[in-house]
């Protein structure tokens, strides 16, 4: 079984709607979680992360931690052109030297 | 503040050459350093990590090797580049007191 399940898309939603990204994990020993953000030809960069279940939001993005099912999710609002890129689920040990473990990103695409 | 540095940003290399990308971190000190590998549609690759100086962990036996000759700075080279060493490289470094990794802009290498 694979650590960390996420659809790799591409997902087109026209602008100003709601966006839903999701991932699955199955190690229990992950204790944070974060979403990276990756345009076309850059490196990743943190969007958002969390230690515990529930919602945390940013601006338009909510990340919600679900432990119990091992699921995360992103959801962007209000979503704009800019956010057209590949999003990545990311988890960690609860330790700095464990390495972080990240699925293969999801591709958005936001249709002005 | 902290910032990576990564460069050249792109490179071309035929096969059999020589290669060396150079990363280096400031405004930090004794970090966590990263390579990475990412195939185009595909996910991250952790090739090296590092946790201190002259310590390189390798996660993928391949044709690449690492080296920290100093504390900020991480070194990944090759010998003899294969065809299927294009890729696009990001360095990425973690500290005590931040989450996750911060990556760098990448190197995109063809090899030809």
């Amino acid at each position: 079984q694979k650590e960390v399940e996420q659809d790799p898309g591409p997902l087109s939603v026209p602008e100003g709607a709601i966006v839903s990204l999701n991932c699955t994990y199955s190690n229990s020993a992950f204790q944070y979680f974060m979403w990276y953000r990756q345009y076309s030809r850059k490196g990743p960069e943190l969007l958002m992360y969390t230690y515990s279940s529930g919602n945390k939001e940013d601006g338009r993005f909510t990340a919600q931690v679900d432990k119990s099912s091992k699921y995360i999710s992103l959801f962007i609002r209000d979503s704009q052109p800019s956010d057209s890129a590949t999003y990545l689920c990311a988890w960690g040990g609860g330790n700095r030297d464990d390495k972080i473990i990240f699925g293969k990103g999801t591709r958005l695409h936001i249709l002005p | 503040s902290q910032t990576i540095h990564q460069w050249p940003a792109t490179l071309v290399q035929p096969v059999g050459s020589p290669l060396s990308l150079e990363c280096t971190v400031e405004g930090t000190s004794n970090p966590n350093l990263y390579w990475y590998r990412q195939a185009a549609g595909r996910g991250l690759q952790l090739l090296f990590y590092s946790v201190g100086i002259g310590q390189i962990s390798s996660e993928v036996p391949q044709n690449l090797s690492a080296s920290r000759p100093q504390d900020r700075q991480f070194i990944l080279s090759s010998k003899k580049l294969l065809l299927s060493d294009s890729g696009f490289y990001l360095c990425a470094w973690s500290g005590q007191f931040n989450y996750g990794y911060t990556f760098g802009s990448g190197t995109r290498l063809t090899v030809v």
